[in-house]
């Protein structure tokens, strides 16, 4: 079946404007996850839904970050304001179970470049 | 100093090496224990999985897991040009972390011909 989707994969957007990404998981995953990629490093958590419910954003590194899940499904990861430091990629993960060790399948990414 | 080290390279090699990466942590809570390859502008792709210290095989693959030292490796037996990648280690399952993963920060691989 098809893999983890996000769309668009590449954004740019001007200092100040706000940016919305959008997340499809595999059919039936429980779990969603976003990761926050910057040039060179590893992803870096920034939130987790299971189901609907929004169990941890404890990595959203501002208040101008904000993700949804509202239905279970799909995903959108919003940035309002952006900076220059919010130039990354952004990727989305998501998982078939609750169980703490469950494989996290990942998505191509978002590149977003702050100008 | 981040939770999980791991070298940047860049590593280069001649095709059909052994390829050895590596990567040390510092939460001793850390329970599980992933590879993942990570071809440019792509999303990480899981390459192993382990839960306990030992070594587990999966054709050219072998991941090693010494959690009294901290340290776990990926080895690469008979490289090849399509290994050509960045290679990312990442950690999960500790209690305070619920389920998301820590990574390192990914370590640049080129076989060459």
């Amino acid at each position: 079946g098809a893999g983890v989707s996000q769309s668009p994969r590449y954004k740019v957007a001007k200092r100040g404007q706000d940016v919305a990404l959008r997340c499809d998981p595999i059919s039936g995953h429980v779990s969603l996850f976003w990761y926050q990629q910057a040039l060179g490093q590893g992803p870096e958590f920034l939130t987790y839904f299971q189901n609907e419910a929004q169990l941890d954003k404890s990595g959203l590194p501002s208040d101008r970050f904000f993700a949804e899940r509202p239905e279970g499904s799909v995903s959108t990861l919003k940035i309002q304001r952006t900076q220059q430091e919010d130039s990354a990629v952004y990727l989305c993960a998501s998982s078939q179970a609750y169980v703490r060790a469950d494989t996290q399948y990942f998505g191509p990414g978002t590149r977003l470049t702050v100008l | 100093q981040k939770e999980v080290e791991q070298d940047p390279g860049p590593l280069s090699v001649p095709e059909g090496a052994i390829v050895s990466l590596n990567c040390t942590y510092s939460n001793s809570a850390f329970q599980y224990f992933m590879w993942y390859r990570q071809y440019s502008r792509k999303g990480p792709e899981l390459l192993m999985y382990t839960y306990s210290s030992g070594n587990k095989e999966d054709g050219r693959f072998t991941a090693q897991v010494d959690k009294s030292s901290k340290y776990i490796s990926l080895f690469i037996r008979d490289s090849q040009p399509s290994d050509s990648a960045t290679y990312l280690c990442a950690m999960g399952g500790d209690t305070g972390g619920g389920n998301k993963l820590t990574f390192g920060t990914g370590t640049q691989l080129k076989v060459e011909l």
